[in-house]
C-alpha cells in the first residue's frame, strides 16, 4: 500500500461548480498536511496547509483533514478556469522535513 | 522578488555526458531539495539538505550527487546520465521550522539520449 493515494484525475468540470479533490494516507504518524497547486510547465507552489483535523478555509478554497479516517480533502467553490491545473497533497510528519507527495489530480475548469 | 532559479531550463544530452543543473535560492532558507517529476509517479525526492555541507539522500539517490557549499546553492550533479534520468526536475527550499511550505523553481526538463 503507498503511503499516499491520490485519484489522478484528470478532472473537468464547468465554470462555478465545486470541486472536490481528495487522498488517502496510511501512516498515522503524518502530522502536517498541504496542498500544493501546479499550473503547467511550472513549479508547484503552495496552496493551504493544516496540521490538525477538521477545516481550514481560504477565499474559495477549504481543507479538511479527518486523522481518523487517514483521509485529506481540498473543496474549491465557485471554481474558475484559471484554477485549471494540477493539485498535489502533501504531508509530513513533522521531524525532519521530507514531505510525501500525491501524484496529483489534474483539474480543468470549463468557462 | 523571493524565488528559486534553476539553469538551465530545458537540456538534451547524452549517456554519459556529466551535466550539472544549479540551484539558487535568495530567500536565507537553510533546508534545499531535489525532486524529479514522472507521469504516473508524481514526486519524488532525489537528495535534500538541511544546511551547508550537510546533505541527505531521498527517495531516489541512484545516479545523482549534491553538494551544499553555500546556503544559496544546492547543484544536482549526474556524473554519467542515462535515459531513465529522463524528467522534470524541480529544486525546492525552506525555511527552517516550516512545516512543508517549500518554494519551488520553474523546473529543469531533461532529456538523456
Amino acid at each position: 500500500q503507498k503511503e499516499v493515494e491520490q485519484d489522478p484525475g484528470p478532472l473537468s468540470v464547468p465554470e462555478g461548480a465545486i470541486v472536490s479533490l481528495n487522498c488517502t494516507y496510511s501512516n498515522s504518524a503524518f502530522q502536517y498536511f498541504m496542498w500544493y497547486r501546479q499550473y503547467s510547465r511550472k513549479g508547484p507552489e503552495l496552496l493551504m496547509y493544516t496540521y490538525s483535523s477538521g477545516n481550514k478555509e481560504d477565499g474559495r478554497f477549504t481543507a479538511q483533514v479527518d486523522k481518523s479516517s487517514k483521509y485529506i480533502s481540498l473543496f474549491i467553490r465557485d471554481s474558475q478556469p484559471s484554477d485549471s491545473a494540477t493539485y498535489l497533497c502533501a504531508m509530513t510528519r513533522g521531524s525532519n522535513y521530507k514531505l510525501t507527495f500525491g501524484k496529483g489530480t489534474l483539474l480543468t475548469v470549463n468557462p | 522578488e523571493a524565488q528559486v532559479t534553476q539553469n538551465p531550463r530545458y537540456l538534451i544530452t547524452v549517456t554519459g555526458k556529466k551535466l550539472t543543473v544549479t540551484c539558487s535560492q535568495n530567500m536565507n532558507h537553510e533546508y534545499m531539495s531535489w525532486y524529479r517529476q514522472d507521469p504516473g509517479l508524481g514526486l519524488r525526492q532525489i537528495y535534500y539538505s538541511m544546511n551547508v555541507e550537510v546533505t541527505d539522500k531521498g527517495d531516489v539517490p541512484e545516479g545523482y550527487k549534491v553538494s551544499r557549499k553555500e546556503k544559496r546553492n544546492f547543484p544536482l550533479i549526474l556524473e554519467s546520465p542515462s535515459p531513465n534520468q529522463t524528467s522534470l526536475y524541480f529544486c525546492a527550499s525552506m525555511a527552517v521550522g516550516g512545516l512543508g511550505e517549500q518554494y519551488f523553481g520553474p523546473g529543469t526538463r531533461l532529456t538523456v539520449t
